[in-house]
């Protein structure tokens, strides 16, 4: 059971133009969004984070916007640079269970082109 | 330089054999959580471990155990390992569930011939 799923596997934006990724989950009980970002032959590492008393949150070229009626995430990296080309994993948390753990999407490749 | 060191990077074994991976957290953190990513998988939670007791364990087989020692360091033991074991297996540290604070490793890469 994916209960958090990102559906497009790849991604092509040509350079200074904007990237959305998306993310959709399926646990209501998700209250902790988090976007990783994953270079070949390296450990994901943290972009950003939000949470669930927030629609939105920015930190530099990256903001990330939260629909909990619908369920759904996204990340907007703006302007998009060569160097932005990676992996991008979605992840979610519920902070009131016992297990704090997260759960990943599938991920999506990020290509910038020039 | 993450912080958090997994060794070996590569291994390559046999179908039933028995290997161990290693991870040694970030100074100061004390969770220590283990993630395997199969081809075009995305990370699935195996265990966490906080300061040396298990606190929650994922979709991890009987044939796959771990656990941490005193000095927080954590190994992953898989045994009578299948060609579907081949994946990238991650470790993360935490200093206890702050998300935000969740670093990785650079994995091992494990291949079962």
């Amino acid at each position: 059971d994916q209960q958090v799923k990102q559906n497009s596997p790849s991604l092509s934006v040509q350079e200074g133009r904007i990237s959305i990724l998306n993310c959709d989950y399926t646990n209501s009980m998700f209250d902790y969004f988090l976007w990783y970002k994953k270079y070949p032959a390296e450990g994901p590492t943290f972009l950003i984070s939000i949470s669930s008393i927030k629609d939105k949150n920015e930190d530099g070229r990256f903001t990330v916007f939260l629909n909990k009626s619908a369920k759904h995430l996204s990340l907007h990296i703006v302007p998009s640079q060569p160097g932005d080309s990676a992996v991008y994993f979605c992840a979610a948390y519920d902070s009131t269970g016992t297990a704090s753990k997260l759960t990943f999407g599938t991920g999506t490749r990020l290509q910038v082109t020039l | 330089d993450s912080g958090v060191t997994q060794t070996p990077k590569h291994l390559i074994t046999a179908t039933g054999q028995r290997v161990t991976l290693r991870c040694s957290p970030r100074s100061g953190d004390l969770s220590v959580y283990w993630y395997q990513q199969s081809l075009d998988q995305g990370l699935q939670f195996l265990i966490h471990y906080y300061n040396g007791e298990e606190r929650a364990k994922g979709n991890i087989l009987e044939r796959f155990s771990a656990q941490q020692f005193p000095d927080l360091h954590s190994e992953l033991n898989l045994s009578s390992l299948e060609l579907g074991d081949s994946a990238l297996y991650f470790c993360a540290s935490s200093v206890v569930g702050a998300t935000s604070s969740y670093t990785f490793g650079s994995g091992t890469r494990l291949t079962v011939v």
